[in-house]
C-alpha cells in the first residue's frame, strides 16, 4: 500500500497524559498537512510542512500541540497534557502541488479519545 | 475569514435519482473550490475541483460549476448509485493559503 499511513488508528488516554501520532506520507510528496475533525464537522486545518519546514500553523494549534517532520519524511503530532476537548479524529494528508491547484491525499486518520 | 456552508444531511435518495448537494462559500479574492468524498472506512479523496470562475469540475458522473456571482459550487449527478453512498465535503483554498477550509459534510444515503 503506497497511500498515506497513520498510526495508531485509535488511541484512548486519560486526561493529562501525552499522546503522539505518526504520519507516513506518500514517498515522493514534499508537502504534509495535519487536520482535526470532530463529530459532525468538517476537517479543520492545523499545520503544514514543506519538506522539513513547518510553514503555517493554525490558531487551533495551542501550545500543547507540537508537530515535527524531521528529514522531510514522516511527521509526528504530539499533544501534551491532553484534555477532553482534544478528542477528535486527527487526519494527515500529503501532496506534491500547492493546495489551491492540486490534490491532497488523506490517510484514514487517528482517532483520539480522552477520558 | 473563509467559510463554506453546505446543506445538512443525511440526504436519502433512491437509486437513479437526480442529486444536488448545495455549497456556498465566503472568501477573500478568488479561491479554488473542491469536492472531497469519504467512503465508509476510507480516507477523504478528491472528487473534483475548479480553480477559476465558470470552470466546471467533473468526475465519476458528478459535476460542479464555479459560480462567482452566487458564490456557489453545487454538486450534481444525474443518476446516483448505491455505491455513491458516502460523506461529501465542499472545500475552498484561497490564493497563497496552505490549508483547505471545509464545510461540515453531507451524508448521502442511496437506497436500492
Amino acid at each position: 500500500d503506497t497511500g498515506v499511513s497513520q498510526n495508531p488508528r485509535h488511541k484512548i488516554t486519560k486526561r493529562g497524559q501525552n499522546v503522539t501520532f505518526r504520519c507516513d506520507p506518500i514517498s515522493e510528496h514534499n508537502r504534509l498537512y495535519w487536520y482535526r475533525q470532530t463529530l459532525g464537522q468538517g476537517p479543520e486545518f492545523l499545520t503544514y510542512f514543506q519538506n522539513e519546514a513547518q510553514l503555517e500553523k493554525s490558531r487551533l494549534l495551542s501550545d500543547r500541540f507540537s508537530a515535527e517532520r524531521p528529514k522531510g519524511s514522516f511527521s509526528t503530532l504530539e499533544i501534551q497534557r491532553t484534555e477532553q476537548g482534544d478528542s477528535a479524529m486527527y487526519l494527515c494528508a500529503s501532496s506534491t502541488d500547492r493546495v489551491n491547484t492540486g490534490e491532497l491525499f488523506f490517510g484514514e486518520g487517528s482517532r483520539l479519545t480522552v477520558l | 475569514g473563509n467559510s463554506v456552508t453546505q446543506m445538512e444531511g443525511p440526504v436519502t435518495l433512491s437509486e437513479e435519482a437526480f442529486l444536488t448537494i448545495n455549497c456556498t462559500y465566503t472568501a477573500t479574492g478568488y479561491p479554488s473550490l473542491f469536492w472531497y468524498v469519504q467512503y465508509p472506512g476510507e480516507g477523504l479523496q478528491l472528487l473534483l475541483k475548479a480553480t477559476k470562475a465558470d470552470d466546471k469540475g467533473s468526475n465519476k458522473g458528478f459535476e460542479a460549476t464555479y459560480r462567482k456571482e452566487t458564490t456557489s459550487f453545487h454538486l450534481e449527478k444525474g443518476s446516483v448509485q448505491v455505491s455513491d453512498s458516502a460523506v461529501y465535503f465542499c472545500a475552498l483554498s484561497s490564493r497563497g493559503a496552505d490549508g483547505l477550509t471545509f464545510g461540515k459534510g453531507t451524508h448521502l444515503i442511496i437506497q436500492p
